[in-house]
Formats: C-alpha cells, sequence, structure tokens
C-alpha cells in the first residue's frame, strides 16, 4: 500500500502571503514510461465535498485560480497558494493514483486558517 | 457538466445495511468512471472502491471487502453503494466521485453533495 503523509497538519497564514503544504508518499508515483506524477490536490470547504484542484501534480483543473500551484516528483510534493485570500480556508488533501488499481490514498490533510 | 445527486441522510442500527444512491446527469454512468469516498466526522477522505473502466470490473479497498457492494443501473444512470454488517465505526459522510473513463486518469473530477449515514443502536 502507498502511504501519503501530508504537513503540517494545519497552518495560519496572513492574507496574501503564501502558503505551503507538503506532500510524500512511501513509493514513487512517478510513471516512467509517461514521465508523469499520478497525484492530485483537493480542497474541502466546511460542509462542502472536496473540489478537484490540480492533477498530474501540476496541472490546474479548469476554473482553479492560479494562485494555487502543484510541483515535485517521485515521493515529493507541494501545493502552494501563492497569495491567500479569505475563501482558500479549507482543508486541503493530496491523493495518489498510481497504484490504481487496486487502490487509490488519500493524505490525511492540511488545514489552512488565516492568521 | 455532470451533476451527482445523492440520497438522503440515513439512521441505522449496528449490524444492519445501508444503501446510498447517486443519480448522474449531464453524462451517463457509461462515459464515466464511479467511485465512493466516505469521511467520519472530522477526519480524512477514506477512499472506498470504483469502477476500473480497462477491466469493466469494480474494485473495493481492502478494508471493506466483503462488506461493500457497488453497482450502476444505466437505464436510469444511477450507481448505488451498499454497506453491510454496520458498526459505529462506518458513521460517516459517504461521497460518489466520478473520474475521467481512462484508468491512468483516477483523479476525482466531479463529487455528490454527500450522504450521512449514522449508525446508533
Amino acid at each position: 500500500d502507498i502511504v501519503m503523509t501530508q504537513s503540517p497538519d494545519s497552518l495560519a497564514v496572513s492574507l496574501g502571503e503564501r502558503a505551503t503544504i507538503n506532500c510524500k508518499s512511501s513509493q514513487s508515483v512517478l510513471y516512467s514510461s509517461n514521465n508523469k506524477n499520478y497525484l492530485a490536490w483537493y480542497q474541502q470547504k466546511p460542509g462542502q465535498p472536496p473540489k478537484l484542484l490540480i492533477y498530474w501534480a501540476s496541472t490546474r483543473e479548469s476554473g482553479v485560480p492560479d494562485r494555487f500551484s502543484g510541483s515535485g516528483s517521485g515521493t515529493d510534493f507541494t501545493l502552494t497558494i501563492s497569495s491567500l485570500q479569505a475563501e482558500d480556508v479549507a482543508v486541503y488533501y493530496c491523493q495518489q493514483y498510481n497504484n490504481w488499481p487496486p487502490e487509490l490514498t488519500f493524505g490525511g490533510g492540511t488545514k489552512v486558517e488565516i492568521k | 457538466q455532470v451533476q451527482l445527486v445523492q440520497s438522503g441522510a440515513e439512521v441505522k442500527k449496528p449490524g444492519a445495511s445501508v444503501k446510498v444512491s447517486c443519480k448522474v446527469s449531464g453524462y451517463t454512468l457509461t462515459e464515466l468512471s464511479m467511485h465512493w469516498v466516505r469521511q467520519a466526522p472530522g477526519k480524512g477522505l477514506e477512499w472506498m472502491g470504483g469502477f476500473d473502466p480497462e477491466d469493466g470490473e469494480t474494485i473495493y479497498a481492502q478494508k471493506f471487502q466483503g462488506r461493500v457492494t457497488m453497482t450502476e443501473d444505466t437505464s436510469t444512470d444511477t450507481a448505488y453503494m451498499e454497506l453491510s454488517s454496520l458498526r459505529s465505526e462506518d458513521t460517516a459522510v459517504y461521497y460518489c466521485a466520478t473520474a475521467p473513463p481512462l484508468r491512468g486518469s483516477s483523479w476525482h473530477d466531479y463529487w455528490g453533495q454527500g450522504t450521512l449515514v449514522t449508525v446508533s443502536s
């Protein structure tokens, strides 16, 4: 099984400042045949279902603001919010899909708040 | 645009079963790969299983094998998730979520609104 570990568990950032969330996988999620990292990021606001932000580790889903960016390769990944807005308060999850089938795995989540 | 509308909240006793539905609109079920994810109160996301379009089979997370059944009614574009032998730890919001119908593209692009299942004696 691939275990996804996120850090920190929570962080508080001032409005307009940068927020950085880390995600580490226990095995590489880089598929050598196509050089793609099978990793996605989601945003979940209170009382709402998750929303897809990024797939292939760095490709933004349509409509996602460009202040959200994903980076990393292999086992270490980062989601960056370049200039935190009030509406970005949420829990963020990473997910690997390299080991599908038979499994998809989420990280434990990182809560982002305003300082 | 895909829309997923789930059935309403359920309260079940320990040992019972629950069946949650997820109605698809905007696309047909055969154009999607349907998965189910749950979230216990105050906890993170937990993938339960999903449809592998390459093999045409539904694959369940090892944790739920033997207790969960995911089915689809393509005539009504409705997916179902049935969980049996419920225990208090199964209290959670259950989400249906789609993935693009390509095995390598298994991120979840559309989500239902969630169905709260409460297991209590």
